[in-house]
């Protein structure tokens, strides 16, 4: 069966700390996708990144970095220089790769909560 | 280019009523996904529509059930409503192909009395 992990439920930093946001997943398939979404106060989740199983480097967006590693099933999200606007709820999410839409696993989220 | 939208997005409901929550796809998307996120939790895949039809189903009972319009629109109907039941609805739409890519409209709330 699948399943992600998120054993963080809330981290509180202050402003311009780096924080690190950990996923640990389960999976019997070889071809997979993982995720990363925020979800504002508002409600919506905003997709962040895809990454596939096959794809195991890192990635850098801005103050956004992602560490894909597979020997220990884990797809860790770090913010560095932590802004208020970055309060969300953070969802790390598995999918199958036959999965041709919109069937996602999620986590059960990290709140974090980020103060000035 | 319009985003996924919800309606409506707030509504109270006693137990054993039906409720409908509707939603409009993102421009240019032909799969609309349903979510159903308690408080506190993480999401959960509810179903999946393509070409107005079930695409995939997770683990919810029969009275959970949807429709897919020719214009990518979709209906989410949860008849005999239950407590637990109340949670946030999320509508989620995306292009087949892009595993994952869904594009999430703000949800309609509901809440069981």
């Amino acid at each position: 069966a699948q399943k992600v992990t998120q054993a963080q439920t809330e981290i509180s930093v202050v402003e311009k700390e780096d924080v690190t946001l950990d996923c640990v997943y389960e999976t019997r398939d070889t071809t997979y996708y993982l995720f990363w979404y925020k979800q504002p106060p508002s409600g919506e989740l905003v997709f962040l990144i895809r990454r596939n199983s096959f794809d195991e480097q890192n990635e850098i967006s801005g103050r956004y970095s992602w560490n894909f590693q597979k020997s220990t099933s884990s797809f860790n999200f770090t913010i560095t220089a932590s802004q208020v606007v970055d309060s969300a709820v953070y969802f790390c999410a598995l999918s199958e790769a036959y999965n041709q839409g919109g069937k996602l696993i999620f986590g059960q989220g990290t709140e974090l909560s980020v103060k000035p | 280019e319009t985003g996924v939208t919800q309606s409506p997005t707030h509504l109270i409901k006693t137990r054993g009523q039906q409720v409908t929550l509707r939603c409009s796809s993102q421009s240019g998307h032909n799969t609309v996904s349903w979510y159903q996120q308690a408080l506190g939790q993480g999401p959960q895949f509810i179903f999946q529509y393509y070409r107005e039809e079930e695409n995939g189903r997770g683990n919810f009972p029969p009275r959970f059930s949807g429709l897919q319009f020719p214009n990518y629109s979709s209906e989410l109907n949860v008849n005999a409503l239950e407590l637990d039941d109340s949670a946030l609805y999320l509508c989620a739409s995306s292009s087949r192909g892009l595993a994952g890519e869904l594009f999430f409209g703000e949800g309609s709330r509901l809440t069981v009395l």
